[in-house]
């Protein structure tokens, strides 16, 4: 198993700039996150899926889009870039069963907003 | 609403050293706790967990134990090595919410 893969892993854009960061997992977890990681303040939860169809918004969803059409995947849409926005980007999947849930977490992207 | 306390860092500490790191949270319920652990340039991996009360979670040498009463759930290691550098989350799976409530995380630094 790959577990959790993201791409790219490192990514410079232009302010006002779309893109999309790729996350995938091969674990068929029905629950997968994605957070933002910036210094001092831990990881923040931006959107997040409990199933294929199903997503919603986390503490910072502003300015980012998902949709979950797979199992497998789970894609984070950056509309239009700005620089508030630089930071590291995690994926992660789980699965759903009780409260026990183990996180596993993608490696990261580093994307950088000029 | 759910949240997770962390002491700040850095904590540098000399090999061997004896390391805490605490770690309180506020939660509705009963959540799972867990610390997660990131070494320089990748992500997080789980380090241990527990899921209720008293239990004590370990592994590679780390110890925690949920103290409901308390709110706590301190990391400790008897004897740190310098393989332990990194930065270390202490987090909550909201189950009202779905999602894992971090701390602010922690860095270690151990020096030989």
């Amino acid at each position: 198993n790959a577990g959790v893969t993201q791409t790219p892993k490192f990514q410079v854009l232009k302010t006002g700039q779309s893109m999309t960061l790729q996350c995938a997992q091969d674990m068929n977890h029905e629950y997968m996150s994605w957070y933002r990681q910036d210094p001092g303040m831990g990881l923040r939860l931006i959107h997040y899926s409990v199933g294929a169809g199903i997503t919603d918004q986390g503490e910072v969803p502003n300015g980012y889009n998902v949709s979950r059409s797979t199992t497998e995947d789970f894609p984070l849409r950056l509309l239009s870039a700005a620089p508030s926005q630089t930071s590291v980007y995690f994926c992660a999947s789980s699965d759903l069963a009780g409260s026990y849930n183990e996180q596993f977490f993608g490696p990261g992207t580093r994307l950088t907003v000029l | 609403g759910d949240s997770v306390t962390q002491m700040e860092g850095p904590v540098t500490l000399s090999e061997e050293a004896f390391l805490t790191i605490n770690c309180t949270y506020t939660a509705t319920g009963y959540p799972s706790l867990f610390w997660y652990v990131q070494y320089p340039g990748e992500g997080l991996q789980l380090l241990l967990k527990a899921t209720k009360a008293d239990d004590k979670g370990s592994n590679k040498g780390f110890e925690a134990t949920y103290r409901k009463e308390t709110t706590s759930f301190h990391l400790e290691k008897g004897s740190v090595q310098v393989s332990d550098s990194a930065v270390y989350f202490c987090a909550l799976f909201s189950g009202g919410y779905n999602k894992l409530i971090f701390g602010a995380g922690t860095r270690l630094a151990v020096h030989p």
